[in-house]
C-alpha cells in the first residue's frame, strides 16, 4: 500500500497570504489528523476528520482550518499567515484512530 | 487538558547499551499511550503503543511499561545500535472518538558506535 502522502513539500509564503495543504491518506484509512510540529512547541495537534466531519480539535484560532472529501483526502487551511505559523505540518492517517501513520510533511516558512 | 512531561531531553549512550525515556501525563482519563520515533529530516513512525489495561508490552528489543497509578510511562530499549539514533516522542490521550493526543517534548537519543 502506497502510505500517506502530502503535497506541497514545501511552501514559502508572506504574512497576510493564506495557504492550502494537502493529504492523502492510506488506501482505506477514513481518520486524518493535522499536527504543527516546531522546536519551540513541539508536536501539537490541530484536528482530525472522520468520515467528512471534524471530529476532535486542538487549541488554534480559527485561522487554522480543515475540510475532508469523500475519498478521504484532506486539506488544511491558514488564513492570515502569521511569522509564527512557520512550521512542519504533518498530517496522519488511521483505519480508525489510534495506529496513526504520518506524511513526509509540508514545512511551511512564512516571511 | 493534558500535560505530558518527557525527560531526559538528550540521552547519550553506547551501542550495546540499554536506553530509558519517561513520560508522566496529568489526566487519568487518558487510556492509550503511543511511542514514535522520528530520525532527522523524516517522519515520525509509531514503534510501540500501550493501552491502560496492560502494564507492559515488548516487541523485540523494544519495550513500554506503564504505571496508572503513578500516571507514568516508559519506552526501554535494549542492545542499542546506532540506528536506534533519532528523536523519541511520547504521546498520550483517551482512545476512542475523542482522541486528542498531547505530545512530549521528544528525547533526543544518540548511540555512540
Amino acid at each position: 500500500k502506497a502510505g500517506v502522502t502530502q503535497t506541497p513539500r514545501y511552501l514559502i509564503k508572506t504574512r497576510g497570504q493564506q495557504v492550502t495543504l494537502s493529504c492523502s491518506p492510506i488506501s482505506g484509512h477514513r481518520s486524518v489528523s493535522w499536527y504543527q510540529q516546531t522546536p519551540g512547541q513541539g508536536l501539537q495537534f490541530l484536528f482530525e476528520y472522520f468520515s467528512e466531519t471534524q471530529r476532535n480539535k486542538g487549541n488554534f484560532p480559527g485561522r487554522f482550518s480543515g475540510r475532508q472529501f469523500s475519498n478521504s483526502r484532506s486539506e488544511m487551511n491558514v488564513s492570515t499567515l502569521e511569522l509564527g505559523d512557520s512550521a512542519l505540518y504533518l498530517c496522519a492517517s488511521s483505519l480508525e484512530v489510534h495506529e496513526q501513520f504520518f506524511g513526509p510533511g509540508t514545512r511551511l516558512t512564512v516571511l | 487538558g493534558e500535560n505530558v512531561e518527557q525527560h531526559p531531553s538528550t540521552l547519550s549512550v553506547q551501542e550495546g547499551d540499554s536506553a530509558v525515556i519517561k513520560c508522566t501525563y496529568s489526566d487519568s482519563a487518558s487510556n492509550y499511550f503511543p511511542w514514535y520515533k522520528q530520525e532527522l529530516g523524516k517522519r515520525p513512525q509509531l514503534i510501540i503503543d500501550i493501552r491502560s489495561n496492560v502494564g507492559e508490552k515488548k516487541d523485540q528489543r523494544i519495550a513500554v511499561t506503564l504505571n496508572k497509578t503513578a500516571k507514568h510511562f516508559s519506552l526501554h530499549i535494549t542492545e542499542t545500535q546506532p540506528e536506534d539514533s533519532a528523536v523519541y516522542f511520547c504521546a498520550a490521550g483517551r482512545s476512542g472518538g475523542s482522541y486528542i493526543p498531547t505530545f512530549g517534548r521528544g528525547t533526543s537519543l544518540i548511540v555512540h558506535p
